[in-house]
């Protein structure tokens, strides 16, 4: 398994600002998903951060909304630009150690509130 | 891509029996089909998985069982206890779309005491 911390745990923001996610990993995996939970729904796949490059964006998610960063195998951070309360929902970070071991674990989760 | 269907959206059952989640999905090549549990305020939390080249696992009260042939998969949670409510999501995944892990729509447990 993969112990994932994410920060901040909950934020209530303001329509117009950003909000930056981090989320870290106790060990170097393969892979890393950002996912978002509208309230009462299953999760979206927003994007797979892409260690080195850029990330690879689902449909209907672009990079300039949601970019994504992902500095090294441990570490990455989706930040939600130019919020409004439509982006109200729980954001979660996935990782993978891939290498066809493609048990995916999730962090608590991102509970973000725009006002 | 992949679509993952689940059914019952709700389900409610008497503590002490069994309740059952159907899932299915469209693409062919998914490979790994895992099983999420999510309690409320809390990240999905893998339960159990099963990979296409098996028919059924099982885990002490759950069990899953994959008809690949018609892209069915299943839960089965026996001996049902208060502790097992919570939203059960159904997912697949395929080493060609790199792991990405597809979710179901979710269904809402309840165990009755």
């Amino acid at each position: 398994s993969a112990v994932i911390s994410q920060k901040p745990s909950r934020d209530i923001c303001q329509r117009g600002t950003s909000l930056t996610i981090q989320c870290q990993v106790d060990s170097q995996v393969t892979m890393m998903f950002w996912y978002r939970q509208q309230p009462g729904q299953s999760l979206t796949l927003i994007a797979t951060a892409n260690q080195g490059s850029e990330a690879t964006y689902e449909s209907g998610f672009v990079i300039d909304k949601f970019p994504i960063s992902r500095p090294n195998l441990t570490f990455s951070t989706l930040t939600v630009s130019n919020m409004s309360p439509e982006d109200s929902s729980i954001y979660l970070c996935s990782v993978s150690r891939g290498n066809r071991n493609t048990e995916a674990f999730f962090g608590q989760g991102t509970r973000l509130t725009v006002v | 891509g992949e679509n993952v269907e689940q059914h019952p959206s709700t389900l409610s059952v008497q503590e002490g029996d069994s309740a059952v989640i159907k899932c299915t999905y469209s693409d062919s090549a998914s490979n790994y089909f895992p099983w999420y549990k999510q309690e409320l305020g809390k990240g999905p939390q893998l339960i159990i998985d099963i990979r296409s080249n098996v028919g059924e696992k099982k885990d002490q009260r759950i069990a899953v069982t994959l008809n690949k042939t018609a892209k069915h998969f299943s839960l089965h949670i026996t001996e049902t206890q208060p502790e097992d409510s919570a939203v059960y999501f159904c997912a697949a995944s395929s080493i060609t779309s790199y792991d990405k892990v597809i979710f179901g729509p979710g269904t809402s447990l309840s165990v009755i005491p």
